[in-house]
């Protein structure tokens, strides 16, 4: 059972277009939600994060936005840069019976070009 | 400096044998993973530990094994059990209240 799902295995963008990754996720009791960016043979580094209180939040170039109703959530970053370019992880935290359990979808290949 | 090791960076392993990848966080972090990725696919959770001598299974866990003896530490161990080792293995450690986690730059698993 997926809880944290990227339907989207890649995206292609123009160089200082916006970039917009979706994530969706089937459990409403997650309490935070990430995105990371992944270069191959590397850890993933951490972007953004929201709370699950809040829809909206901004970091420079890159915006998380929140639906809960949706239960849906989608990264922008804009102007895309070719340094963007990589993997992007949609990630959930859910705090439950003292433990931290940290989720992910299975990732979006961004590719942003001249 | 502060952050997460990971070793060794490359791994080979026989079939059959037991190997164990090394995990040590020098953040202070109670919380600490273990992902498997597969080419092409996201990071599935193996094990997660939120103190020390207490851990839990992720959605993967068959096969492998860990520990939690130190809050520094906390190694992953890849039985002969599990049928398809071959792999890239992420651990990663946050505050127990806190959101971002960091993560290690991983160990290339090889069975041979």
């Amino acid at each position: 059972d997926q809880q944290v799902k990227q339907n989207s295995p890649s995206l292609s963008v123009q160089e200082g277009r916006i970039s917009i990754l979706n994530c969706d996720y089937t459990n409403s009791m997650f309490d935070y939600f990430l995105w990371y960016k992944k270069y191959p043979a590397e850890g993933p580094t951490f972007l953004i994060s929201i709370s699950s209180i809040k829809d909206k939040n901004e970091d420079g170039r890159f915006t998380v936005f929140l639906n809960k109703s949706a239960k849906h959530l989608s990264l922008h970053i804009v102007p895309s840069q070719p340094g963007d370019s990589a993997v992007y992880f949609c990630a959930a935290i859910l705090f439950s019976g003292g433990y931290n359990k940290l989720i992910f979808g299975a990732g979006t290949r961004l590719a942003v070009h001249p | 400096d502060g952050g997460i090791t990971q070793s060794p960076k490359y791994l080979f392993r026989k079939e059959g044998q037991n190997v164990t990848l090394s995990c040590e966080q020098n953040l202070n972090h109670d919380a600490m993973y273990w992902y498997r990725q597969d080419p092409g696919q996201g990071l599935r959770l193996i094990y997660y530990s939120q103190i020390v001598n207490d851990f839990q299974k992720g959605d993967i866990a068959e096969g492998y094994s860990v520990s939690r003896e130190k809050k520094e530490s906390f190694p992953l161990t890849v039985t002969s059990a599990q049928k398809n080792p071959t792999a890239f293995y992420l651990c990663a450690s946050k505050v127990t209240a806190g959101d971002k986690a960091f993560f290690g730059q991983g160990t290339r698993l090889t069975v041979v």
